[in-house]
């Protein structure tokens, strides 16, 4: 069965520090692959999705960068972290164009 | 561009009331739709969703939704509301063909269930 591994679960990291979270899938093959953020009372805003290695589709401009170096992998980063970047960043995986399946996702506070 | 409504972002329910939470799509054709639940620091679970076949979609918990292409809404309702049922619930939507790589949700609805 697959299943998705997002790390850490919590991170606190000072202003202007770099960032970067990992995300994994297993049991699968060329999943699509997305970032989202939630931010209190602000819903489930779309960062970044991908159909295949080094494909990195953006929706919204933004101190983030997403990278896929390998088929079943999705990294979210920064370079110097603002404190408007703080929230909670879920990642997820389809297997083609129908539901999504999320990881547990990591709580980011920037201090 | 695909996207959607949640008409309010908290409903609150007694236990054992009827539960209903409204979503409502904007796509140039019929899309997929979903709805997700989310409890408190967790990811998002699967409650339903929509692909072309029945209108009327039943899912996980008790839950149900209906298609409705002419009022492009896409609303979740359950008969009897349960007190584990309090979370947050978001709807979900994707094109079929075009820019079907993107899957958009709402800004969410909190559920309360009041004894």
């Amino acid at each position: 069965s697959q299943t998705i591994h997002q790390w850490p679960a919590t991170l606190v990291q000072p202003v202007g520090s770099p960032l970067s979270l990992e995300c994994t899938v297993e049991g699968t093959s060329n999943p699509n692959l997305y970032w989202y953020r939630q931010a209190a009372g602000r819903g489930l805003q779309l960062l970044f999705y991908s159909v295949g290695i080094g494909q990195i589709s953006s929706e919204v401009p933004q101190n983030l960068s997403a990278s896929r170096p390998q088929d079943r992998q999705f990294i979210l980063s920064s370079k110097k972290l603002l404190l408007s970047d703080s929230g909670f960043y879920l990642c997820a995986w389809r297997p083609g164009f129908t539901e999504a399946f999320f990881g547990q996702g990591t709580r980011l506070t920037v201090v | 561009a695909q996207s959607v409504t949640q008409l309010g972002s908290h409903v609150s329910v007694s236990e054992g009331a009827l539960v209903l939470l409204r979503c409502n799509y904007s796509s140039s054709v019929p899309p997929y739709l979903f709805w997700y639940v989310q409890y408190p620091n967790q990811g998002l679970q699967l409650l339903l969703k929509y692909t072309s076949a029945a209108t009327l979609v039943k899912g996980i918990n008790g839950f149900e939704a209906e298609f409705k292409k002419s009022e492009t809404s896409f609303h979740l309702t359950k008969p009897s509301a349960h007190m584990s049922d309090a979370a947050e619930y978001f709807c979900a939507v994707s094109d079929r063909w075009q820019g079907a790589q993107k899957l958009v949700f709402g800004q969410g609805t909190r559920l309360t269930i009041n004894p």
